[in-house]
C-alpha cells in the first residue's frame, strides 16, 4: 500500500543547476507534507514542509510546490551544491482531530547526486 | 541545536533475546515516535506516544514490542523476543507540537543473528 511514491530512485545534477525531486500521493486526507534529507548512518533531517492550504513554501535554496488536484509535490533546490548529495524522502501526514498521532508516511526516497 | 539522542548506535543480538533501544528526546517536546527502516526499504512508522500513553501503533508493532517513558526524559523501545526480520535501523523522533516537523535521532542499527 504505497500511499506516498517517489518514482525516481536516483537523480544526478550538475553543481549550480536546479534539482527537482518529485513525489506523488494517493490519500486525499493528507494535509501536511514534508521533505527530509538523509545521509547514510544518520537519521532523517527535516528540510521543509507545506500545509495543504498553500501551494508553495520557500526556505532559502529550497522550495516545495504542492499541486493538490494532481496529488503531487516537488522539491526544488537552486542552486544545487555537492553537499546536497543525499537521499531525499517525501513524507505526508493526515489531519487527526482529537488525536495526537501525526504519524508520517514516507516515500521510498530519491538519491540525489550533485556533480562538481 | 537540540538533538534527539539514541543509544546504542549498533546492537547485535541473538534471535529470541530481548533488546531495549534507548532514546532521549528533546526536552520540551511532547510527542514521541519510533520508526524503522529495513535496509533498502522506506522508513516505516511503528508507534507514537503522547501524554504517557500510546496514541497510535502500526501493524508492525505487535505484542513483541513495547514502549516506555520511565523517568520523564528517556523513551525506550523494547522488543521482547527478537526475530531475524527485526533487523533494521530504528529511529526515535520527537516533536514539540502537532503538525510540526519531527526531529529524528541518528538511529540504532539492530542486527539479529
Amino acid at each position: 500500500d504505497q500511499q506516498v511514491k517517489q518514482n525516481s530512485p536516483s537523480l544526478s545534477v550538475q553543481e549550480g543547476r536546479i534539482s527537482i525531486l518529485n513525489c506523488d500521493y494517493t490519500n486525499s486526507m493528507f494535509d501536511y507534507f514534508l521533505w527530509y534529507k538523509k545521509y547514510p548512518a544518520e537519521g532523517p533531517t527535516f528540510l521543509i514542509s507545506i500545509s495543504s492550504i498553500k501551494d508553495k513554501n520557500e526556505d532559502g535554496r529550497f522550495t516545495v510546490f504542492l499541486n493538490k488536484s494532481a496529488k503531487h509535490l516537488s522539491l526544488h533546490i537552486v542552486p544545487s551544491q555537492p553537499g546536497d548529495s543525499a537521499v531525499y524522502f517525501c513524507a505526508a501526514s493526515e489531519e487527526n482531530y482529537g488525536g495526537a498521532t501525526n504519524k508520517l508516511i514516507f516515500g521510498t526516497g530519491t538519491l540525489l547526486a550533485v556533480q562538481p | 541545536e537540540p538533538e534527539v539522542t539514541q543509544t546504542p548506535s549498533h546492537q547485535v543480538t541473538q534471535m529470541g533475546q530481548e533488546v531495549i533501544l534507548r532514546c532521549v528526546p528533546i526536552s520540551n517536546h511532547l510527542y514521541f515516535y519510533w520508526y524503522r527502516q529495513i535496509l533498502g526499504q522506506k522508513v516505516e512508522f511503528l508507534v507514537s506516544f503522547y501524554n504517557n500513553e500510546i496514541s497510535e501503533k502500526s501493524e508492525i508493532f505487535d505484542d513483541q514490542f513495547s514502549v516506555e517513558r520511565p523517568d520523564g526524559s528517556n523513551f525506550t523501545l523494547k522488543i521482547r523476543s527478537t526475530k531475524l526480520e527485526d533487523s533494521a535501523m530504528y529511529f526515535c523522533a520527537s516533536s514539540v507540537a502537532y503538525g510540526r516537523g519531527y526531529t529524528f535521532g541518528s538511529g540504532t542499527r539492530l542486527t539479529v543473528v
